[in-house]
């Protein structure tokens, strides 16, 4: 089966422009949830997504990003007017959520690139 | 307080040798689980093992096993007979409380482990 895929695979854009970065969960994954990756903070959680619960947004890193998950699949994030320390691998993961050890998959990352 | 602490950050091995990627960690959790990931230059993570809190036995996947000591709260991973394609990133993580709780992992800083033929 087809695993968490993401898109698109490199983005480059200008500072103080709008990005949506996309993720596709593993089919039949419940649990969806957003992490980035910079050199100067390793991985850090940005938000999480459970079937219908309200997202656990407690990792955003500012009031310029947000994500939203339809029909309980695709997963859109979005940050407006990026900032340069906005650079960063942004990596999607889902899992089943369903018992032990409810193991995250993660996508290929989306590589942000702000100039 | 670093919840996820590797303290190697780059360590080397000889082809078909063992190599322990050190992980030690903190949580006040009675449950919790413990994943290693590897992150090849290609930048995807790719699960590779899993300790329960709760489990008695040490973990064991192929040639990926996990010593996890609970009193010291560690968890190192050990990869035998090295290959050349094991050379990557791997970073140890930890997800708190039960394991329905669907919470977020919590990453270490990663050790590079550079594979010599």
């Amino acid at each position: 089966g087809a695993g968490v895929s993401q898109s698109p695979s490199n983005k480059v854009t200008e500072k103080g422009k709008d990005v949506e970065l996309r993720c596709d969960p593993i089919s039949g994954h419940t649990a969806l949830y957003w992490y980035r990756q910079s050199l100067g903070q390793g991985l850090e959680f940005l938000i999480y997504f459970q079937g219908n619960s309200a997202p656990d947004k407690s990792g955003l890193p500012s009031d310029r990003f947000s994500a939203e998950r339809t029909g309980g699949s695709v997963s859109t994030l979005t940050i407006q007017r990026t900032q340069q320390e906005d650079s960063a691998v942004y990596l999607c993961a889902s899992s089943l959520r369903r018992g032990a050890p409810n193991t995250q998959y993660f996508g290929p990352g989306t590589r942000l690139t702000v100039l | 307080a670093q919840k996820i602490t590797q303290t190697q950050p780059g360590m080397f091995v000889q082809e078909k040798e063992a190599v322990t990627l050190d992980c030690t960690y903190d949580t006040s959790d009675q449950s919790y689980g413990l994943f290693w990931y590897k992150q090849p230059s290609s930048g995807e993570m790719i699960f590779l093992i899993y300790q329960g809190s709760y489990d008695e036995q040490n973990a064991t996947e192929g040639r990926y096993s996990l010593n996890f000591q609970k009193a010291r709260k560690s968890a190192n991973l050990v990869i035998s007979a090295s290959q050349l394609g094991d050379s990557a990133m791997y970073f140890c993580a930890m997800r708190e409380g039960r394991v329905t709780s669907g919470s977020r992992l919590t990453f270490g800083e990663g050790t590079q482990l550079t594979v010599n033929p």
